[in-house]
């Protein structure tokens, strides 16, 4: 089954404790992309990468880091997490290199940050 | 920077009410795309307008995306409890690869 995966789906944390969250898609996409969606702003991305190894910061990337090793995984990295950094968090990934296909979503990964 | 607007952000109809949402943005966009959200779920995609002046049908649901390539609408023909969730446009960032969504439209329905 094409899908994109996360993990984990829920997740509490402490400020200052590093976390991954991993992102892994089975569809041989090129592009794929972190949002993190809060009430009242929609969904705003963090970052993106057109392939493997070619990663660019999105709206908001302050505080987050992002890898792409292989063309599959996509992880998200929070080096010292804060609590404004609270937030449901989504990967995405398309098809093409580019912004203008259809967007398949993970389940998404709710993180507090305490 | 680029800004995605929607209206309204909330909107509650009864059952059988046609429901409409609104797109607009602050540059011009090579095309729009819309994703529906349902509660505790994930965004799906639902259409992609490219062309200038575009209307698409969906069912009950019609999509339009303005002549300047600024502003797009989705419009619901009697609401169904199944309609419920939240309603998200998303076009490209200019120059850049980015995709910015709007901030959404959380349709609730009464039965």
């Amino acid at each position: 089954e094409a899908q994109v995966t996360q993990n984990p789906r829920y997740l509490i944390t402490v400020t200052g404790k590093k976390l991954t969250v991993t992102c892994s898609q089975n569809m041989n996409h090129e592009y794929m992309s972190w949002y993190r969606q809060d009430p009242g702003l929609g969904l705003r991305q963090i970052y993106y990468s057109m392939n493997v190894e070619v990663t660019d910061k999105g709206d908001v990337p302050e505080g987050y880091k992002v890898s792409r090793k292989e063309k599959r995984n996509f992880p998200l990295i929070l080096e010292s997490p804060s609590p404004n950094q609270t937030s449901l968090y989504f990967c995405a990934s398309s098809l093409r290199q580019g912004a203008v296909n259809t967007q398949y979503f993970g389940p998404g990964t709710r993180l507090t940050v305490l | 920077g680029q800004q995605v607007m929607q209206i309204p952000q909330y909107q509650h109809v009864q059952e059988g009410e046609d429901f409409t949402t609104y797109c607009n943005s602050s540059t011009t966009l090579s095309n729009i795309q819309w994703y529906k959200q349902r509660p505790g779920g994930h965004p799906v995609f639902l259409i992609q307008l490219v062309k200038s002046g575009e209307v698409k049908k969906q069912k009950r649901l019609t999509f339009q995306f303005g002549e300047a390539k600024k502003n797009s609408s989705l419009h619901i023909t009697a609401t169904q409890t199944t309609d419920v969730g939240t309603y998200f446009c998303a076009g490209p960032g200019g120059a850049t690869n980015k995709l910015i969504f709007g901030t959404g439209t959380l349709l609730a329905v009464q039965p």
